[in-house]
């Protein structure tokens, strides 16, 4: 049982470019989330996923996109990344929407020249 | 809208001292709290989850408390050890909202 899993670890992009950080998990939980931390900051929630299918999008979506086509995964899409973009990135999941424990994976540290 | 505060930033105990982490936010109508540690460059671990109608929870050597009419909770940590340094976070759930977090405590356990 691996849980939360995550991909890359870490990633360099270039202004403009784009790239899709993955997020699996093997809990058969329903719902994911995709948050980013930024230095000296609270995690703030980007997009999540109440099942396959069905996203909606969170206090800070602009510039990202999701995907949910299974229960287990739930890519992130960045697209045309700009330097306001670097932080690290985490992905969990949960039984309950919210209310319930939430599970998070390792991260992805994102830096944008 | 809500907002989560933990003080202090950092904290440095010797090995053996129990301690307190405080966490308050600004609108009482939650659904529950949750207290996490995050690990240098890992991810978060949820430590205790304590529902809007409980007081306290406790895990081991962890007791976490909720005072909702004051907007506030602590985590109690006895007897620190080393392995206890990490950032620990806050987070509530608020009605029909999403998780709020703190900037977390950042706590160093001297040997």
């Amino acid at each position: 049982n691996a849980g939360v899993t995550q991909t890359p670890k870490f990633r360099i992009l270039k202004i403009g470019q784009s790239m899709t950080l993955q997020c699996t998990q093997d809990m058969n939980h329903n719902y994911m989330y995709w948050y980013r931390q930024d230095p000296g900051m609270g995690l703030k929630l980007i997009y999540y996923s109440v099942g396959a299918g069905i996203t909606d999008k969170g206090e800070v979506p602009n510039g990202y996109n999701v995907s949910r086509s299974t229960t287990e995964d739930f890519p992130l899409r960045l697209e045309l990344a700009a330097p306001s973009q670097t932080s690290v990135y985490f992905c969990a999941s949960s039984y309950g929407l919210f209310t319930d424990t939430q599970y998070f994976g390792p991260g992805t540290r994102l830096t944008v020249l | 809208k809500q907002e989560v505060t933990q003080i202090p930033a950092a904290l440095s105990v010797p090995e053996g001292e129990n301690l307190v982490l405080n966490c308050s936010f600004t609108d009482s109508a939650i659904y529950n709290l949750q207290w996490f540690r995050q690990d240098p460059g890992k991810g978060l671990t949820s430590l205790l989850l304590i529902q809007s109608s409980q007081r306290e929870q406790t895990s081991g050597r962890l007791n976490a408390s909720l005072d909702k009419s004051s907007g506030r909770s602590t985590l109690y940590i006895a007897a620190s050890q080393p392995g206890d340094s990490a950032t620990y976070l806050c987070a509530v759930t608020s009605s029909g909202d999403k998780l709020t977090f703190g900037t977390g405590t950042r706590l160093a356990v001297r040997p």
